[in-house]
């Protein structure tokens, strides 16, 4: 089992839809949890993070964490095409971070 | 506040070589990770430094090494380069104060012919 696994997508959805991107996780002690978005050719930028159960939202985007389950979830509202990237759900393990293979989100106008 | 900052940006090598990347943190950055991406196996943690000491290691053979200097400023160095070494490394900088979030520099592209 992958220690951060997230569907490769491409995820498409139209411009305004909402955007649904799933991660889960196989440490159970796992503490703190991020969401990077990576245009292609560029680094990774932080879009959010997430320590505690529940909901934690920025603007158009949410983040869900429900540490029983080990699902980490983001949600882009009102989807533009400048969303178009890959979206990476990383892990902290201590003082290194663990991602995932990332999800491909394309919005079409 | 300046972003991270790494030098050189494209490098191009030859198998058996080795390379020295540069990484500047944030100011105020204490922590200094390094993560190598590829297509294959995406982004994945190779070391970490804070206070010019490695906290933490991923899995990666012995030719990858590094340092951290007195000014937070980080080295990384790979010696007797292979093929399978060309990959996007990227440096990360983070503060005590914000539970491991960590911001990532532009990286070096590395291609070894």
């Amino acid at each position: 089992q992958k220690e951060v696994e997230q569907n490769s997508g491409p995820l498409s959805v139209p411009e305004g839809a909402i955007a649904s991107l799933n991660c889960t996780y196989s440490d159970r002690g796992s503490q703190s949890f991020f969401w990077y978005r990576q245009y292609s050719g560029k680094s990774p930028e932080l879009i959010m993070s997430i320590y505690s159960n529940g909901d934690k939202e920025d603007g158009r985007f949410t983040a869900q964490l429900n540490k029983a389950s080990q699902y980490v979830s983001l949600l882009i509202r009102d989807s533009q095409p400048s969303d178009s990237a890959t979206y990476l759900c990383a892990v902290g393990r201590g003082t290194a971070l663990i991602f995932g293979k990332g999800t491909t989100l394309s919005v079409s106008s | 506040k300046a972003g991270v900052t790494q030098t050189p940006r494209y490098l191009i090598k030859t198998r058996g070589q080795q390379v020295t990347l540069s990484c500047s943190p944030i100011s105020g950055h204490r922590s200094v990770s390094w993560y190598q991406q590829t297509p294959g196996q995406g982004l994945q943690f190779l070391f970490e430094y804070f206070s010019e000491t490695q906290r933490n290691k991923g899995n990666f053979p012995g030719r990858f090494s590094g340092r951290q200097f007195s000014n937070s400023r980080s080295e990384m160095n790979v010696s007797t380069l292979e093929l399978g070494d060309s990959a996007l490394y990227l440096c990360a900088s983070s503060s005590p104060g914000q539970k491991e979030t960590q911001y990532f520099g532009p990286g070096t592209r590395l291609l070894v012919l």
